[in-house]
């Protein structure tokens, strides 16, 4: 079973530039979940898919954060136009949808792929 | 707001000693889990325990949840080098709520 994948693992461009980030989840996976980590802080939530619906979207930064999920597969991040701030490893997790019948041993575990590191100049 | 703090948020020890690390949140849990990153990887889910557990084991991993405290420590034993890793918790206040992650713990085993 391939596992999450990310592209580009990194990613260097000037302030005011666009740079797009790409998520295929596992296979199946209707949870999706990006991920933001600056240096030495914390892994920071920034948004949850269910299949192609934005569930949560309160850890967005601003405006210029956008996230689509075409047809609840692959997802993508644009930054645009980037900041100095926006450095940091986004990372991309997936999950298979809790359904009732797994009652309480239902847990939401993610699978997370390697990261897309953005340098910001 | 973010919950999930790691305590120590680095850790240095000699190569089959144990090490310990903490986990304090905010408000509560359904679930908490521990995650481990190695430099230039994706996070690896390492042991999950539920808020009516107390202690979980896993190997060479021991998980403990006290809810009264709404803290939770991971004890590693007999520590290898390949353990060096960045260690997370994370929690969840609802089944199909997000996952919060906290700063973690850098965790150095020395030969």
């Amino acid at each position: 079973e391939a596992g999450v994948t990310q592209f580009p693992s990194h990613s260097v461009i000037e302030k005011g530039q666009t740079v797009t980030l790409r998520c295929d989840p596992i296979s199946g996976h209707d949870n999706l979940y990006w991920y933001r980590r600056v240096m030495g802080k914390e892994i920071k939530f920034l948004l949850h898919f269910v299949k192609e619906s934005k569930q949560d979207e309160s850890g967005m930064p601003n405006n210029r954060f956008l996230a689509e999920r075409t047809g609840g597969t692959y997802s993508t991040l644009k930054v645009q136009p980037a900041e100095l701030e926006d450095s940091g490893v986004y990372f991309c997790a997936s999950s298979p949808r809790l359904v009732l019948s797994q009652g309480w041993s239902g847990a939401n575990v993610l699978t997370f792929g390697a990261g897309s590191r953005l340098t910001v100049l | 707001s973010q919950q999930g703090e790691e305590d120590p948020q680095a850790l240095s020890i000699q190569e089959g000693e144990n090490a310990t690390m903490n986990c304090s949140y905010k408000t509560s849990i359904n679930n908490l889990q521990w995650y481990r990153q190695n430099s230039g990887r994706g996070l690896v889910h390492l042991i999950l325990i539920r808020s009516n557990e107390r202690e979980k084991h896993s190997g060479r991993l021991r998980v403990t949840l006290d809810t009264s405290k709404k803290s939770s420590s991971l004890l590693i034993t007999a520590s290898r080098a390949a353990d060096t890793a960045s260690y997370f918790c994370a929690t969840d206040a609802n089944r199909d709520d997000k996952i919060i992650f906290g700063k973690g713990t850098r965790l150095h085993i020395l030969p």
